[in-house]
Parts: structure tokens; C-alpha cells; sequence
């Protein structure tokens, strides 16, 4: 089956830097790649759509200069914080499909644990 | 707009016994419809999907989910609950009128199958 890899699967930064998170299509290539933050106690909360060659759609309250997205190629996207502050503490997760018909099933990776001190 | 309930946040099942974590969902249009599983510090693995077809989707690792239209249900179900199947299990919708391909998560509902 599909498989996305997600790198690093954790990581702890002080506050001011900024992360970079890979997301990959090991298998495939996803024309279409989704990040989410997953709050505790929460659900899934869709942070941006992008696609391959343009610039990434962000869902409204999400703020597109702080959370950059680059998907520069069919298989890698990837997700940077800039000055990263203790709140953006979470857990990423991707997901990629193959087309952007709506009707592709998007296969996730296994996430990211960020830690911000 | 698209929106996934899942009214339990937990669902304690005694191992052997069947277990039904339930989902309510609301499109405009035609249910394109998810479950996904999540073990703890991992990622989220797909289990079913329903798009169209017989009402009954069978999934992974025993899981099945019945789509019901008039009660805009898609529960999941499995006969005989194991220990190993205790997880988060978050139902998700994507909504075909719209073309959208994004996800619509439910908050989640933890599994316990107790021993």
C-alpha cells in the first residue's frame, strides 16, 4: 500500500528557532499533500492544502508566514515553523493522495512530535 | 458545511465482546466516508472507507462500518473485540459536491478492550 514518512518523528527546539518537517510519498506521487495539527483532547485540525508546483491553500485562523509550506516535487512537501513559541508544541501529522478529484483516499504519516521549550 | 460527530469520547469493550464506536456525519452533498486509527505516539492508519455501494464496507484488521443515509450514521463495528484493537478511532468525511479534498475529522473516540 501507500506510504508516507514523515521526518523528524520528534523534535525539541527553543523557543525563536525555526523546524522544518519533511513529509514524503514513498510510493506514489501525491499531487496533493495536507498538513494537520493535532491538539490533546482534540481532533484533527486541517492547517493547509498544497499542491505540487503552487503556492499552499491555509484554512482561515491559520497563519500562512509563521506555518511554511514548499511542495516542490511529486513526493515531498514540507512544513516549516518559523520562530517557533512553546504554544505551537503539537503534534503534525501529512497526508498525501495522488489527485486532487476528491475522490482519493489520502494515506497519512506517522507524525511529528514538536516540542518547543 | 461538513461536520463529524462522535458523541462518546470513550468505549470501554470487554475482550470477545463486540464493539460499535459510533459517527454521525453532515454534507451537502453525497458522503464520501472514513475511519481512521490511531495508536498512541503514532500516526493515523485508514481502516474503511464508503463512497458508494453496499451499505456494509468491510475494512482491516476485522473492522467493518454501516453506512446508514437516513440516519446519517457510519459506525464502526467489529464482532469480537481484542485487546490490541484499544486505540483512538477518528470517523472523517469528505464532501463530494463540493470537490473538496480535504478531511473533516470527527474529535475521536478511544477504544478500551479491557481483558
Amino acid at each position: 500500500g501507500a506510504v508516507v514518512s514523515q521526518h523528524p518523528s520528534r523534535v525539541i527546539c527553543k523557543s525563536g528557532t525555526s523546524v522544518k518537517i519533511e513529509c514524503r510519498s514513498l510510493d506514489f506521487q501525491a499531487t496533493t499533500m495536507f498538513w494537520y495539527r493535532q491538539f490533546p483532547k482534540k481532533s484533527l485540525m486541517l492547517m493547509a492544502t498544497s499542491n505540487e508546483g503552487s503556492k499552499a491553500t491555509y484554512e482561515q485562523g491559520v497563519e500562512k508566514d509563521k506555518f511554511l509550506i514548499n511542495h516542490a516535487s511529486l513526493t515531498l512537501s514540507t512544513l516549516t515553523v518559523t520562530s517557533a513559541h512553546p504554544e505551537d508544541s503539537s503534534f503534525y501529522i501529512c497526508s498525501a493522495s495522488e489527485g486532487a478529484s476528491g475522490q482519493e483516499t489520502q494515506y497519512f504519516g506517522p507524525g511529528t512530535r514538536l516540542l518547543v521549550l | 458545511a461538513q461536520s463529524v460527530a462522535q458523541p462518546e469520547d470513550q468505549v470501554n469493550v470487554a475482550e470477545g465482546n463486540p464493539l460499535t464506536v459510533k459517527c454521525t456525519y453532515s454534507v451537502s452533498g453525497n458522503p464520501y466516508l472514513f475511519w481512521y486509527v490511531q495508536y498512541p505516539n503514532r500516526g493515523l492508519q485508514f481502516l474503511l472507507t464508503y463512497i458508494t455501494g453496499d451499505n456494509l464496507v468491510k475494512g482491516s484488521y476485522g473492522f467493518e462500518a454501516e453506512f446508514n443515509k437516513s440516519q446519517t450514521s457510519f459506525h464502526l463495528k467489529k464482532p469480537s473485540a481484542l485487546v490490541s484493537d484499544s486505540a483512538l478511532y477518528f470517523c472523517a468525511v469528505r464532501d463530494l459536491q463540493t470537490g473538496a479534498n480535504n478531511l473533516f475529522f470527527g474529535t475521536g473516540t478511544r477504544l478500551t478492550v479491557i481483558p
